[in-house]
This record gives structure tokens, C-alpha cells and sequence, in this order.
């Protein structure tokens, strides 16, 4: 089931640039989208969301952008801090019910 | 801030017992959620629990599993006979309404021997 799918497995960014996340998605019927950060043995922890009427979320340092025709959003941090390493997942719910259908995660690393 | 508990951290069980996954929700949520994450794989949604009825549940939310609000403030998750491949991390989630963002507890890992 590829569904969500976050296509780079890890990304590495010096601290004080942007870092970008990507996720594309094949689910016509998604509507809303959600980007949670995991640290190891912990849940993971909401950090943004877009619905399928906005195309840009922004909050603080992470901005959630929303391409429907491609059917593909992106995560930016700016500037990004060595607090941010951790696992990021995109989530996508939408249809008939509130189920979250997840991607694979992304490792980000932000090195001092 | 509010948060997602879940009890036990780590769970051991030999094949073929019963466990149950605690959960307490936060208190104003209305949704409820279960979630695993076999290791080296995606989360994975099993159930949706909603005024103390299943809402939605996927394929591998099969007839081993059950859930339960025994009382105001707990969300269970039992397993009724382990098998090996239902070792992961089992996490739980509540939003207050449907649409709304959920909210993840820390995980409980279930090791099954």
C-alpha cells in the first residue's frame, strides 16, 4: 500500500538552513494532510496541517506547502536547529472516514 | 499541555496469551484511536472507536482484536490470542472531534515470544 509515500529515506541539512521534506500521494480522495515529528520510543507528535482547500500553512519556522495537481506537499523548516533531528512522517486522512494513512518517514539530521 | 498516556511502556507475552493495551485519551477528546508500527514499517491504522462504538477498522483489526471504554477516562486495546507477527509499537490517539488533528501517545511496545 503506497498511498503516502515519502520518497528520501534520510536527509542531512546544516543547522541554520532550509530543510525540505517531501511527500507525494495517489489518494484522489485525501483532503487533509499532517506532518508529525518522532523521536525514538516516543509517540509521534503533531507538528502541522493543511486541508485541501489551502495550498501554504504556515507556522513559526515549519510552512506546509500543498500541491493538489501534483498530488505532493512539502515540509520547509527555517532555519532549521539541531533540535530538529528526528523522524518525520506525513499523514494524509480524507473519504468516508478519519483514519490517517501514513508514509514511510523521513530521517532528518541537523548537524551543529 | 494535555497528552496521550498509555500504560504498560513494554509488554512481553508468550504466543497465543491475551493482553490489553491501556490508553487514557485526552479528557475533552471524543475520537479515539489505535495504531501499530511493526518495526521497519509504516503506521498502520487498525480502529476507530466513537461514542463506545467502532467507527472504522482496517483488515488486520480481525476478530483477535477487541477495544473497549470500560469508564470515562480508559481506552483498551486487547489482543485475544498473540501471534508473533503482532509484535510492534501500539500507539493511541484521540482528537476531540472527527475531522480534528489526532493526538499520539508514546507507544507501548509489545514483544511477542
Amino acid at each position: 500500500d503506497q498511498q503516502v509515500k515519502q520518497n528520501s529515506p534520510s536527509l542531512s541539512v546544516q543547522e541554520g538552513r532550509i530543510s525540505i521534506l517531501n511527500c507525494d500521494y495517489t489518494n484522489s480522495m485525501f483532503d487533509y494532510f499532517l506532518w508529525y515529528k518522532k523521536y525514538p520510543a516516543e509517540g509521534p507528535t503533531f507538528l502541522i496541517s493543511i486541508s485541501s482547500i489551502k495550498d501554504k500553512n504556515e507556522d513559526g519556522r515549519f510552512t506546509v506547502f500543498l500541491n493538489k495537481s501534483a498530488k505532493h506537499l512539502s515540509l520547509h523548516i527555517v532555519p532549521s536547529q539541531p533540535g530538529d533531528s528526528a523522524v518525520y512522517f506525513c499523514a494524509a486522512s480524507g473519504g468516508a472516514g478519519n483514519m490517517l494513512t501514513f508514509g514511510g518517514g523521513t530521517r532528518l539530521m541537523v548537524k551543529p | 499541555e494535555p497528552e496521550v498516556t498509555q500504560t504498560p511502556s513494554h509488554q512481553v507475552t508468550q504466543m497465543g496469551q491475551e493482553v490489553i493495551l491501556r490508553c487514557v485519551p485526552i479528557s475533552n477528546h471524543l475520537y479515539f484511536y489505535w495504531y501499530r508500527q511493526i518495526l521497519g514499517q509504516k503506521v498502520e491504522f487498525l480502529v476507530s472507536f466513537y461514542n463506545n462504538e467502532i467507527s472504522e477498522k482496517s483488515e488486520i483489526f480481525d476478530d483477535q482484536f477487541s477495544v473497549e471504554r470500560p469508564d470515562g477516562s480508559n481506552f483498551t486495546l486487547k489482543i485475544r490470542s498473540t501471534k508473533l507477527e503482532d509484535s510492534a509499537m501500539y500507539f493511541c490517539a484521540s482528537a476531540p472531534e472527527l475531522w480534528e488533528t489526532q493526538y499520539f501517545g508514546p507507544g507501548t511496545r509489545l514483544l511477542v515470544l
